[in-house]
């Protein structure tokens, strides 16, 4: 089965240090999403992307958060400086092209911790 | 942005048919209705999606009324491997953004 692939799978930092997060999405797939979960509140949409450009990214504080699709198979999640309010599990999603559909694939996510 | 309400949990016994239904209003005339579900330590994972009427597959069937301000999740016949949290999926009308709903933790009892 084609999958989602994340890294890293666990991150522990120190506040005030850069994060990245990295996805390689299903080869083919033109959307990408990052979606941020936490128990308070859910799974929370962060930033998406079709056909690599950015659609909309109002789901993240822009001072310390930037998403960007360097290439087909690779989108990152940066933020700069970390915040304990940060910890959370990160999770990167694709889906295939077609109209309406919502059919995601995730990754398995990105746990982050940040002290 | 859409709302979507979803009860926060339910328990059920194996071999029994479950119904998990999320309410959602302000979503995208022309989108699907997806629903997913997630364990623990793993991402979610897509099980069914439809527009209108009944959808079914060999997992689930989907049930969308002609307003489309609801959809009900049913599982025929749960097993132990059930027990997870299921989310609906939907679009908001407005941005088109796709908007997961509260969840549904599934405990699903021998």
């Amino acid at each position: 089965d084609a999958r989602v692939t994340q890294t890293p799978r666990h991150k522990v930092t120190e506040m005030g240090q850069e994060v990245t997060m990295r996805c390689q999405p299903i080869l083919g797939h033109n959307t990408v999403f990052w979606y941020r979960q936490t128990m308070m509140q859910g799974l929370e949409l962060l930033a998406y992307f079709r056909n690599r450009a950015p659609l909309d990214d109002s789901g993240m504080p822009k001072d310390r958060f930037s998403a960007e699709m360097p290439d087909a198979t690779l989108a990152t999640l940066k933020i700069q400086p970390s915040e304990p309010r940060d910890s959370a599990v990160y999770f990167c999603a694709s889906g295939s092209p077609g109209s309406w559909s919502n059919v995601l694939t995730f990754g398995a996510g990105s746990r982050l911790t940040v002290l | 942005l859409a709302k979507t309400t979803q009860p926060i949990s339910m328990d059920s016994y194996e071999g029994q048919e479950v119904n998990i239904t999320c309410s959602h209003n302000n979503i995208a005339t022309n989108d699907y209705i997806t629903w997913y579900q997630q364990f623990p330590s793993q991402g979610p994972r897509f099980i069914i999606q439809g527009y209108k009427t009944k959808v079914t597959n060999e997992v689930a069937s989907l049930f969308i009324p002609a307003d489309r301000k609801s959809s009900t999740l049913s599982l025929p016949r749960v097993s132990l491997s059930d027990t997870a949290v299921y989310y609906c999926l939907v679009g908001d009308r407005g941005t088109d953004k796709l908007i997961f709903g509260t969840g549904t933790r599934l405990q699903v009892f021998p």
